[in-house]
């Protein structure tokens, strides 16, 4: 059972658009929900995360939409640049769990 | 200060032949995870590790795959009898202890292991 649904696959963005991800989970326990981005042969680096007792976190041009009632939460990448081209993970963790729930990434590649 | 590293990058071996895989966390980091990335696919958890606590397995997909760590440093995950679809890129993050609050996991580049 997939505990956490990304969406969508892939993504095509204009320079200077809004990128938005979408990621949806099962279980209320989590409590934990990071984003990721990694580059090609590289390793997934921490973007932004939010704990549920938010419903918004920004930084920079990187914000996450959390909505508790839907069990949804979501990333927007503002102004979006082609340097932002990168595959990313939207992730949850709680409860007794150690180790963080990935979705399956999304690949963004933002045109010129 | 350095992150984590990983050796080696890259792996090809025969079918059937045991591997390898080190993980050299972050100093001071008490949590580490391995975690098994297919070919466009997200990441899978293998094992963790949190300082003398016996480690949890749970993610580990079959007796052939293991994991050592010595106290809270380096940690060797172990894939014996290789097989074909053992072919991924194998990640390593490190953590401090996470059950004081959500401790961001930070990874190393991996180890892409290719079974011919």
């Amino acid at each position: 059972q997939q505990q956490v649904k990304q969406s969508p696959q892939s993504l095509i963005v204009q320079k200077g658009g809004i990128s938005i991800i979408n990621c949806a989970y099962e279980n209320t326990a989590f409590d934990y929900f990071p984003w990721y981005q990694q580059f090609p042969g590289k390793g997934p680096a921490l973007l932004i995360a939010i704990r549920p007792d938010v419903s918004e976190k920004k930084e920079g041009r990187f914000t996450i939409s959390f909505n508790k009632s839907a069990k949804q939460f979501s990333l927007h990448i503002m102004d979006s640049q082609p340097g932002d081209s990168a595959t990313y993970f939207c992730a949850v963790k709680g409860g007794s769990q150690g180790n963080l729930i990935f979705g399956k990434g999304t690949k963004l590649s933002v045109k010129p | 200060g350095a992150g984590v590293s990983q050796s080696p990058s890259n792996k090809v071996t025969e079918k059937g032949k045991d591997v390898e895989l080190r993980c050299d966390p972050i100093s001071g980091h008490t949590a580490l995870y391995w975690y098994r990335q297919r070919l466009g696919q997200g990441l899978e958890f293998l094992i963790y590790f949190q300082g003398n606590s016996a480690p949890d397995k749970s993610g580990l997909p079959s007796d052939r795959f293991s994991a050592e760590r010595t106290g809270e440093s380096v940690s060797t995950l172990t894939i014996q009898r290789t097989q074909q679809e053992d072919s991924a890129v194998y990640l390593c993050a490190s953590s401090l202890w996470h059950r004081e609050g959500n401790q961001p996991q930070h990874f190393g580049d991996g180890t892409r292991l290719s079974i011919l």
